[in-house]
C-alpha cells in the first residue's frame, strides 16, 4: 500500500521560501506511470492544484503560481519536494502531496503551513 | 473564484437521492475526464469517482458520476449520515494546462 507523508516547517516568514517534502513508501517515485502532485487548501476553502512532476521528471505548474513554484524528485530518498518562493499570507494553507494515475488516488495527511512574521 | 462551479451546499434526508453539480467549459469538462473527491473535516480528500463515472475499489455503488457536455454530476443514492462531507469535482484544463477544481459542496444529511 502506497503511503505519502508531508514534512517541513509549519511557519514561514513573508517573502521567504516555503519548502516541503513528501516521503513515499510502498512504491517508487521513479517507476510506473504516475504524477507526483502538490495541492493546497486554505482554511474553509476549496482545493487548489499547485503542480506535479512525472516519473520522467517533466513538470506542470499552476499558471498562477508558476513563477514561484519548483517541484523536484529525489530518487535516492524516494521523495519529492515543493518550493514556493516569495510567500505571503495568501499562501497560508494545508498542503497535501498526492499520487496521480487515474485520479489522485493516494494522499498524504496534509501539513499546515502558516505564513506570518 | 474556482474554474469549476459547484453549489456551496446540498442536503438530503436519509435514504434520499441527492445530486451535486459541477459546471465547467469546453476547455476542461467538455474535453477531459471529471473526477470527484470526498473530504471529511480535518482529513485528506479521497478519490470517489474517476474518468467521469468509474468507482475505485471499495467505493459503494451508491455513488455514481455522469458527464454531459460541459457539466458533470455526482449522485448519491440511499443517503446515509456518514455521507455528510465536502465533495469536490476536478478536471484537466487544456487552456490553463493544469488541473482545476470546483469550490466544493458541503453535503448535510438532515
Amino acid at each position: 500500500q502506497v503511503q505519502l507523508q508531508e514534512s517541513g516547517p509549519g511557519l514561514v516568514k513573508p517573502s521567504q521560501t516555503l519548502s516541503l517534502t513528501c516521503a513515499v513508501s510502498g512504491g517508487s517515485v521513479s517507476s510506473g506511470s504516475y504524477y507526483w502532485t502538490w495541492i493546497r487548501q486554505p482554511a474553509g476553502k476549496g482545493l487548489e492544484w499547485i503542480g506535479r512532476i512525472y516519473t520522467s521528471g517533466s513538470t506542470d505548474y499552476n499558471p498562477s503560481l508558476k513563477s514561484r513554484v519548483t517541484i523536484s524528485v529525489d530518487t535516492s530518498k524516494n521523495q519529492f519536494s515543493l518550493k514556493l518562493s516569495s510567500v505571503t499570507a495568501a499562501d497560508t494553507a494545508v498542503y497535501y502531496c498526492a499520487r496521480e494515475n487515474w485520479g489522485l488516488g493516494y494522499w498524504g495527511q496534509g501539513t499546515l503551513v502558516t505564513v506570518s512574521s | 473564484q474556482s474554474v469549476l462551479t459547484q453549489p456551496p451546499s446540498a442536503s438530503g434526508t436519509p435514504g434520499q437521492r441527492v445530486t451535486i453539480s459541477c459546471s465547467g467549459s469546453s476547455s476542461n469538462i467538455g474535453s477531459n475526464n471529471v473526477y470527484w473527491y470526498q473530504q471529511f473535516p480535518g482529513t485528506a480528500p479521497k478519490l470517489l469517482i474517476y474518468r467521469n463515472n468509474q468507482r475505485p475499489s471499495g467505493v459503494p455503488d451508491r455513488f455514481s458520476g455522469s458527464k454531459s457536455g460541459t457539466s458533470a454530476s455526482l449522485a448519491i443514492s440511499g443517503l446515509r449520515s456518514e455521507d455528510e462531507a465536502d465533495y469536490h469535482c476536478a478536471a484537466w484544463d487544456d487552456s490553463l494546462s493544469g488541473r482545476v477544481f470546483g469550490g466544493g459542496t458541503k453535503l448535510t444529511v438532515l
